[in-house]
């Protein structure tokens, strides 16, 4: 089946620094990915919409200078969380769409302290 | 827009019993796909299974199975013979079919399922 690789699974930073996490499609091209945030015992949360050498989307209420995506190639997008802050701390998802339904990263715990 | 909900916030269910999680949702769009996916305690989001809009026929994978109502717009997961490896979030989604292309998924709040040996 279709893999998708999240990295890193966890970081810690210090707050006031930049983290950036990477979403890599290992066995497809995935011209679309998308980026979730996940609350303790909460759903999905969709930020924003990935899409290859285009500007991201972002949903309401997401900061996209604090949350910086960049789909570069077919196989990599990137979420750079800037100057975090400990209410940034969260489970961030990505994934990327592959015909109808789309296939998860394993997620990042981010810690900021 | 599109709408998901899950009613039962958990469920319970004995080894090798029978369990059925509910779903229904809202939208005026004729060609969609609707998921259920689970995501056990390592967060690792896992398709379960898959159910085209324009298929009257149930989708089957295993030990689960849907029950698709489309004029109801009630998207139901059966689990037979539940294991304890079952013990899980899941989440019931909508996702859009533009016609050869597909939009992002919608969740439901999701349903935690434990399974009682």
């Amino acid at each position: 089946g279709a893999v998708v690789s999240q990295h890193p699974s966890w970081v810690i930073c210090k707050s006031g620094t930049s983290v950036k996490i990477e979403c890599r499609s290992l066995d497809f091209q995935a011209t679309t990915m998308f980026w979730y945030r996940q609350f303790p015992k909460q759903s999905l949360m969709l930020m924003a919409t990935s899409n290859e050498g285009s500007k991201a989307t972002y949903e309401q209420g997401v900061e996209k200078d604090k949350f910086l995506i960049n789909h570069a190639s077919l196989t990599l997008s990137t979420l750079t969380v800037t100057s975090a802050h400990p209410e940034d701390s969260s489970f961030y998802i990505c994934s990327a769409l592959l015909g109808a339904g789309a296939f998860f990263g394993q997620g990042t715990r981010l810690t900021v302290v | 827009a599109q709408t998901v909900t899950q009613s039962q916030p958990e469920m319970s269910v004995q080894e090798a019993e029978t369990v059925t999680l509910s779903c229904t949702y809202d939208t005026s769009e004729s060609d969609y796909y609707l998921f259920w996916y689970k995501q056990p305690p390592s967060r690792q989001m896992i398709l379960v299974i898959r159910q085209e809009a324009y298929k009257q026929q149930n989708a089957t994978e295993n030990r689960f199975s849907v029950n698709f109502q489309k004029a109801a717009k009630s998207f139901s997961l059966k689990i037979s013979d539940s294991q304890l490896g079952d013990a899980a979030m899941y989440f019931c989604a909508y996702q859009t079919d533009y016609g050869g292309s597909q939009g992002n998924l919608i969740f439901g709040k999701g349903t935690k399922l434990s399974v009682k040996p």
